[in-house]
């Protein structure tokens, strides 16, 4: 089946930073790949995502490219904001067989943006 | 438009007892499908319905269960609960079965002690 990999949080950063969030994953065939933050106390929101490679999904000032050759689509801001605290999910889907139908998520990486 | 309403917000049960959570999906979507995010453990497939059927589960045993009602709304039942069912269990929609996106709901928190 398919899986997704997320670099190990929790990420603390200062407001203005530059923002990175590996994200790698394994899954056959044409898969779409996708980024969703959840806010405290509440549940997941599309960020972004890319249905095929070369891609770039963005949104709010985060970017993320489909790279088919190293199996990634890591998340990207160049200035992060408080406001950006959250956890990201990175997730992955395939049409077809067992994972019709289903998202798998990533382990999601925390991140702290201070002032 | 309203979103995805899950209820209740929380629950509380003992250990051994069944546990029922609704979802009502956003107007116009027909699939349903079920999360859950324990602890430090990312979000785990559940289940999903279509037109009112299941059409796919995730690797859990058969005491977790569901149905989805002709209004497309949901309900997943938790039987003989355990200590490690406690979690927030995320409900979500979209339209026969295209999960580009999902919506989801703020979750149902379910303690068991």
């Amino acid at each position: 089946g398919n899986s997704v990999t997320q670099m190990e949080g929790p990420v603390t950063l200062s407001e203005e930073a530059f923002l990175t969030i590996n994200c790698t994953y394994t899954a056959t065939g044409y898969p779409s790949l996708f980024w969703y933050v959840q806010y405290p106390g509440e549940g997941l929101q599309l960020l972004l995502k890319a249905t095929k490679a070369d891609d770039k999904g963005s949104n709010k000032g985060f970017e993320a490219t489909y790279r088919k050759e190293t199996t990634s689509f890591h998340l990207e801001k160049g200035s992060v904001q408080v406001s950006d605290s959250a956890v990201y999910f990175c997730a992955v889907t395939n049409a077809g067989g067992t994972s019709y139908g289903k998202l798998t998520f990533g382990q999601g990486t925390i991140l702290t943006v201070h002032p | 438009e309203a979103g995805v309403t899950q209820s209740p917000t929380h629950l509380i049960k003992t250990r051994g007892q069944q546990a029922t959570l609704r979802c009502s999906p956003i107007s116009g979507h027909t699939s349903v499908y079920w999360y859950q995010q324990a602890l430090g453990l990312g979000l785990q497939f559940l289940l999903w319905y279509d037109e009112g059927e299941e059409r796919n589960r995730g690797n859990f045993p058969p005491r977790f269960s569901g149905r989805q009602f002709p209004n497309y709304s949901s309900e997943l039942n938790v039987n003989a609960l355990e200590l490690e069912d406690s979690a927030l269990y995320l409900c979500a929609s979209s339209f026969r079965g295209d999960v580009s996106p999902l919506h989801f709901g703020n979750g149902t928190r379910l303690t068991v002690t």
